[in-house]
């Protein structure tokens, strides 16, 4: 039982470039969540999908597309990478979105240069 | 939108000690749920207590324990005989009863003193 898996754990791109951050959960959850985590700040919330098929924003959205690929894997991509969104990733997880608790993958460490 | 403060970059306590982290936040809702989540080097986020504003009855998990002050808009949290595994950053959030958008605190980096 892996929980929260999270790929890559570590990347660097240069401003403009592309990529999608892939997070995976094998607790049967409903709903996914991403986050970025910046220095001196704590996590804020990217988007979150409270069940398959659905998306919405969180409190910082802007310059991200996320995709519910289906129960287990929700990705987040970032179509023209800005130094503004070097930041530490996180992947969570939850029953459904009722349920208080989150579960948190290791993150991904987003270097934009 | 709501908020979370934690007044307290940074925190030490002896080995064995006890400490106490701080939070307040604000919010015009009567029902939502507070946690306290720590964030070890390894950069994996853990719950450590959580505490539903409808319980009047502040939570305890072993050694962890909370002042919930509903009316002051305040939840601390208090470590009991501090261990150096305790040493991490920790991060009080709040979050909605009917809401996905859980807003967390700045954090405070507790060390443990040997």
């Amino acid at each position: 039982n892996a929980g929260v898996t999270q790929t890559p754990k570590f990347q660097v791109l240069k401003t403009g470039q592309s990529m999608t951050l892939q997070c995976a959960q094998d607790m049967n959850h409903n709903s996914m969540y991403w986050y970025r985590q910046d220095p001196g700040m704590g996590l804020r919330l990217i988007y979150y999908s409270a069940s398959e098929g659905t998306t919405d924003k969180g409190e910082v959205p802007n310059g991200y597309n996320v995709s519910r690929l289906n129960k287990r894997e929700f990705s987040l991509r970032l179509e023209s990478a800005a130094p503004s969104q070097t930041s530490v990733y996180f992947c969570a997880s939850s029953r459904d979105r009722s349920s208080y608790e989150q579960y948190f993958g290791p993150g991904t460490r987003l270097t934009v240069t | 939108a709501q908020t979370v403060t934690q007044s307290q970059p940074e925190m030490s306590v002896q080995e064995a000690e006890t400490v106490t982290l701080s939070c307040t936040y604000d919010t015009s809702e009567s029902d939502y749920y507070l946690f306290w989540y720590k964030q070890p080097p390894s950069r994996q986020m853990i719950l450590v207590i959580r505490q539903e504003a409808y319980k009047q009855q502040n939570a305890t998990e072993n050694r962890f324990s909370v002042n919930f002050q509903k009316a002051a808009k305040s939840f601390s949290l208090k470590i009991s005989d501090s261990q150096l595994g305790d040493a991490a950053m920790y991060f009080c959030a709040y979050r909605s009863y009917n809401n996905n958008d859980m807003r967390f605190g700045a954090g405070t980096r507790l060390t443990v003193k040997p």
